[in-house]
């Protein structure tokens, strides 16, 4: 089914380590997003692309880094992960005219300890 | 983008309609209402849209006051399923900037 897929979907992590979250979309978008919701809260922006090659910040970038180096694939990447990065985070897309919203992923489950 | 305000909860029988309220006092007027919603911890679900004129599609109805200072969403025969909290967000359609979330109306459906 055509969608956003995000890999893995759990993951523990120690303080200091690195790891990298994988956003792939099949739907030709042009924009992708990565969102963090912690517990009670509403999701909270951490970068978005609006096409191949570009990245943007958005509200909460800090201990964070992308790459959209495909336009189907949008990576999230914590360099030296802290227990404060503990959430569950989205990715979105959607198209240029965002006529009908964004699609958004399953969630990536990460607890830093 | 403006901000809105959602009541915290509401309940709803099943079989009933669930309207829910939406204050956007603030909107500009090249700025649409969109609904989402989520469901326990999936990711959110893009419901409907609309400007000024009320919409409908298979999932809801949205309808917008003249003055676009409110909305409310509507599920005509809510069933246990619809239980999720319900995200009213206004921005400038076509616009690449943030999709902000706020705290959202959790809708809990009763048998």
């Amino acid at each position: 089914n055509a969608g956003v897929t995000q890999t893995p979907k759990f993951r523990v992590l120690k303080t200091g380590q690195s790891m990298t979250l994988l956003c792939a979309q099949d739907m030709n978008h042009e924009y992708m997003y990565w969102y963090r919701q912690d517990p009670g809260m509403g999701l909270r922006l951490i970068h978005y692309s609006v096409g191949e090659g570009t990245t943007a910040k958005g509200e909460v970038p800090d201990g964070y880094n992308v790459s959209r180096l495909k336009k189907q694939n949008f990576l999230l990447g914590l360099e030296s992960a802290a227990p404060s990065q503990t959430s569950v985070y989205f990715c979105a897309s959607s198209d240029r005219r965002g006529n009908y919203g964004y699609t958004f992923g399953s969630g990536t489950r990460l607890t830093v300890v | 983008d403006a901000k809105t305000t959602q009541p915290t909860s509401m309940d709803c029988a099943e079989g009933r309609a669930a309207n829910l309220p939406c204050n956007h006092s603030t909107i500009s007027g090249n700025e649409y209402v969109y609904w989402y919603r989520q469901i326990h911890s999936q990711g959110p679900q893009y419901i409907i849209h609309g400007l000024k004129n009320n919409e409908t599609n298979e999932m809801a109805s949205l309808i917008i006051t003249e003055d676009r200072k409110s909305s409310t969403l509507i599920l005509p025969h809510a069933t246990l399923r619809d239980t999720a909290v319900y995200y009213c967000i206004v921005r400038v359609a076509y616009n690449t900037d943030k999709l902000i979330f706020g705290t959202g109306t959790r809708l809990q459906v009763f048998p």
